[in-house]
């Protein structure tokens, strides 16, 4: 049962247009979002995170939004950049994050110059 | 943000042998957990490990296969023991960081052949 959906495996988007990257979730116990970016070889990296009390919640060019009602978060990425492209996970955890995470399956994203 | 530092790097191995993965990290922290992400899925939780207690195995994982130890509040390895292709995957250690979400080790690769 995959309990964190991402259902775009890949998305191509023009440099300096905006990235927007999708996430559903099935657990309503699910309270704490957060994204991670991966490049090859390495460890996932944090980006930006966000809990149920809020709906919006932006870093720089790293916009994620929530809609609890639907259990979607999309992250806003704007203007993409080519150091963009990589692979998105979008995490889930209950409990204000004091419990495990729960993974989507990633999104492949590549910035065409 | 802690830096956590992950070895080997990648590694391919013969069935039925067994590799020991080791994560250091530069502080002390309380929990360190231990994920695999197999070819074109997410990352999965094998279990949780806290410094001078039994790990907290995940549904699937079991501790004759997955064998953790965690010596002090820095470091821990995992072995994967009596390894079979299926076993062929990216494995990862990560610590929790507060407002930085969760920090990844870069990931050791093993292929089993």
């Amino acid at each position: 049962d995959q309990q964190v959906k991402q259902n775009s495996p890949s998305l191509s988007v023009q440099e300096g247009r905006i990235s927007i990257l999708n996430c559903d979730y099935t657990n309503s116990m699910f309270d704490y979002f957060l994204w991670y970016k991966k490049y090859p070889a390495e460890g996932p990296t944090f980006l930006i995170s966000i809990s149920s009390i809020k709906d919006k919640n932006e870093d720089g060019r790293f916009t994620v939004f929530l809609n609890k009602s639907a259990k979607h978060l999309s992250l806003h990425i704007v203007p993409s950049q080519p150091g963009d492209s990589a692979v998105y996970f979008c995490a889930a955890s209950a409990n204000f994050g004091n419990e495990k995470l729960t993974f989507g399956t990633g999104t492949r994203l590549t910035i065409i110059p | 943000s802690a830096v956590i530092s992950q070895k080997p790097s990648r590694d391919i191995c013969q069935r039925g042998t067994s590799l020991t993965i080791q994560c250091q990290v530069d502080s002390q922290v309380t929990m360190m957990f231990w994920y695999r992400q197999q070819p074109g899925q997410s990352l999965t939780l094998i279990a949780t490990a806290n410094q001078g207690s039994e790990a907290t195995y995940e549904s699937g994982f079991v501790i004759d296969k997955f064998p953790i130890s965690r010596p002090n509040l820095t470091f821990s390895t995992l072995t994967v023991s009596n390894m079979s292709p299926e076993d062929s995957s990216i494995y990862l250690c990560s610590v929790e960081q507060g407002g930085y979400g969760y920090t990844f080790g870069s990931g050791t690769r093993l292929t089993v052949v």
